[in-house]
């Protein structure tokens, strides 16, 4: 079955730099597209940006640009997200998701908690 | 960008009641490229409906999705304990990819 698998929860202080993986299993990861959403508390759900699995083409929410890294490990089929300058308001659940080209996100994963506190 | 506006923000009813939850997008969407999803308290959102209409795997026929351009509607029959959560509807044809804010549909 199609399973995401986050890392575990951080806690980062203001400036610095978080890093999220992805493990995908039960398809072929260089098939389908990965996505990162993140939910802020009592927010709605912030679409972040995309890496093609396959050929490792990215595309980011202008939001985002310039702060947000998203990277995969084909070998490794997993997928990696990186924040930086970290501010308070990057406090969040970060989910990775997947999704055909152009497609609807299908399967989502548990989801990782990101504080950012001094 | 396009802006998804649900409403109701609550949506309070019993089991056994049908619910009828909106979203309202800023401009048209093409293709009706147009999602609904399920989120728990704790739990990552779960895909229910795609392309407006077309139940996802393993979705319950008391799911349903209807609508095109800019006006959405989902559709639950008859209320389910299980089906009490909030619903996000969400916009992939145009990039950046949005949500709406959530609708909950909570117990009477």
């Amino acid at each position: 079955q199609v399973q995401l698998v986050q890392s575990g929860a951080e806690v980062k202080q203001p400036g610095a730099s978080v890093r999220i993986s992805c493990k995908a299993s039960g398809y072929i990861f260089t098939t389908y597209t990965i996505h990162w959403v993140r939910q802020a508390p009592g927010q709605r759900l912030e679409w972040m940006g995309w890496i093609n699995a396959g050929n490792g083409d990215t595309r980011y929410s202008q939001k985002f640009q310039g702060r947000v890294t998203i990277t995969r490990d084909t070998s490794a089929s997993t997928a990696y997200m990186e924040l930086n300058s970290l501010r308070s308001e990057d406090t969040a659940v970060y989910y990775c998701a997947r999704s055909q080209t152009g497609r609807e996100l299908d399967y989502w994963g548990q989801g990782t908690l990101v504080t950012v506190s001094s | 960008e396009i802006v998804l506006t649900q409403s109701p923000g609550t949506l309070s009813l019993s089991p056994g009641e049908r619910a009828t939850l909106s979203c309202r997008a800023s401009q048209s969407v093409s293709n009706n490229y147009l999602a609904w999803y399920q989120q728990k308290p704790g739990q990552a959102p779960r895909l229910l409906i795609y392309g407006a209409s077309t139940r996802a795997t393993g979705i319950p026929d008391r799911f349903s999705g209807s609508g095109s351009g800019t006006d959405f509607t989902l559709t639950i029959s008859r209320l389910e304990p299980e089906d009490f959560a909030v619903y996000y509807c969400h916009q992939y044809d145009i990039s950046p990819r949005t949500f709406g804010q959530g609708t909950k549909v909570e117990i009477k």
